[in-house]
């Protein structure tokens, strides 16, 4: 089973909402990410987590937090954002360490702010 | 830094062979990855090939490594409708495994 879920599928909120997007892989992967993808664009790595630990932190505005409670889940909380948060945001696993590198996406949520 | 090129477009006839192609600038890439993506889709793992191969073969699809070049090409035998869609080719390296660094991605229009 080589399947990354992403919850929701589609989220509009406004610009003083708070809400939270979830990943969850049962693959046993010790490593999860979090990307966004504008439009006709490749995807833009945010954050990445390795043994549940915050190993990288491209530079995202402080609007979104990453969470990742155990080494299945993986939450984005989102808060006070912009128009121009609009995007595509994608989870993805990897096995980490000596497992390989080989990084397996979800679905993606469909966020709208506005 | 890393770089990688892509073509923005290849339109092929139904059942001829497509090729799509890649050239990467980190001479340290250690993994090479091809991903698919559906309109409205998550990427899908495709095939990844490591530096020290220079050919895969996986059922309709062959991925050729020219590590010298730093190029990288997917071929697609007996192309189908269903494998419309934008491919994006990437790559990591041993030093920072962790960040993968995608091309623009080339979209691929099967005509019927």
């Amino acid at each position: 089973d080589t399947e990354v879920t992403q919850t929701p599928k589609h989220l509009v909120m406004g610009m003083t909402n708070k809400k939270s997007l979830k990943c969850e892989q049962h693959m046993g992967h010790r490593a999860m990410y979090w990307y966004k993808q504008k439009a006709k664009k490749p995807p833009e790595l945010m954050f990445v987590y390795s043994y549940e630990k915050l190993s990288i932190n491209e530079s995202v505005p402080s609007r979104f937090s990453p969470e990742c409670p155990n080494s299945s889940l993986l939450n984005l909380h989102l808060h006070a954002l912009q128009p121009e948060d609009s995007a595509l945001y994608l989870c993805a696993s990897s096995p980490g360490g000596t497992g390989g590198y080989e990084q397996y996406f979800g679905p993606g949520t469909r966020l709208t702010v506005t | 830094g890393e770089d990688v090129e892509q073509s923005l477009f290849l339109s092929v006839r139904e059942g001829d062979s497509s090729v799509i192609n890649c050239t990467y600038t980190d001479s340290s890439s250690t993994y090479l990855y091809w991903y698919k993506q559906e309109p409205g889709a998550g990427l899908q793992l495709l095939t990844y090939i490591f530096s020290n191969m220079d050919m895969k073969q996986d059922q309709r699809l062959t991925v050729l490594l020219n590590k010298k070049d730093k190029h990288l090409s997917l071929r697609i035998a007996d192309t189908q409708t269903g494998d419309s869609a934008i491919y994006f080719c990437a790559e990591s390296n041993s030093g920072g495994y962790q960040k993968v660094t995608f091309g623009i991605g080339t979209k691929l229009q099967v005509i019927p």
